[in-house]
């Protein structure tokens, strides 16, 4: 049983610019659940996608969007990028939303 | 309402010894209280985690403390090793009680266990 993985693993991008992360969910899961932590900081609640739909959402604004797809691997996509948007960001997944969650490594995104 | 709050943001003790961790909440009705541990450079893994219905949980050297009344529970590692030199986070969530099982977390204790 393969666990979370994240793709990439590092990142660096120029201000403006739009980035995609990508997240396998473990098998079993249908469930994901994005954060994003910055340096020294605790996860924030990003938003959390079941069986393809958005299923709460932090508070975040809406150039961070989601996408779930039918094998229950997910995209985070980040529009218009800022300096305070360098943080590792984080995928976890569980079987179901109010169940046990378990994190991937984590994309580490550098904005210049 | 909707924070947790952590301490200490760091700790240092020797080996052998006993690591405590804190956190309290203010929301009610937050039922789901999970540990997680973090390396550097590496995802938070899943620990241990209670519910509000038992006041304690012990899984190997990990115990959960549990105190609904006064809204706190604690992490205590028993007899730490160097290995176990991390940085902890607590977190809580509302599980059925809410629209979405999203985890607030705290703000992390650094763990350094000296040989």
């Amino acid at each position: 049983e393969t666990g979370v993985t994240q793709s990439p693993t590092h990142l660096i991008k120029t201000r403006g610019q739009q980035v995609t992360l990508r997240c396998s969910s473990q098998s079993g899961h249908n469930t994901v659940s994005w954060y994003q932590q910055a340096l020294g900081q605790g996860p924030q609640f990003i938003f959390q996608y079941y069986r393809e739909e958005e299923n709460g959402r932090g508070n975040f604004p809406p150039r961070f969007s989601g996408l779930q797809f039918p094998n229950y691997s997910s995209e985070l996509n980040v529009n218009a990028l800022e300096l305070d948007d360098s943080a590792l960001y984080l995928c976890a997944s569980s079987p179901g939303p109010f169940y046990e969650q378990y994190f991937g490594p984590g994309t580490r995104l550098t904005v210049t | 309402q909707q924070q947790v709050k952590q301490s200490p943001q760091s700790l240092i003790v020797q080996k052998g010894g006993i690591s405590i961790i804190n956190c309290a909440y203010e929301n009610t009705a937050f039922d789901y209280f999970p540990w997680y541990q973090q390396f550097p450079g590496k995802g938070p893994a899943l620990l241990i985690a209670i519910r509000p219905d038992v006041s304690e949980k012990k899984e190997g050297r990990f115990t959960i403390s549990f105190n609904k009344s006064a809204k706190q529970f604690s992490l205590h590692i028993m007899d730490s090793q160097p290995g176990d030199s991390a940085t902890y986070f607590c977190a809580a969530s509302e599980g059925y009680g809410g629209a979405t099982n999203k985890l607030i977390f705290g703000t992390g204790t650094l763990l350094a266990v000296q040989p």
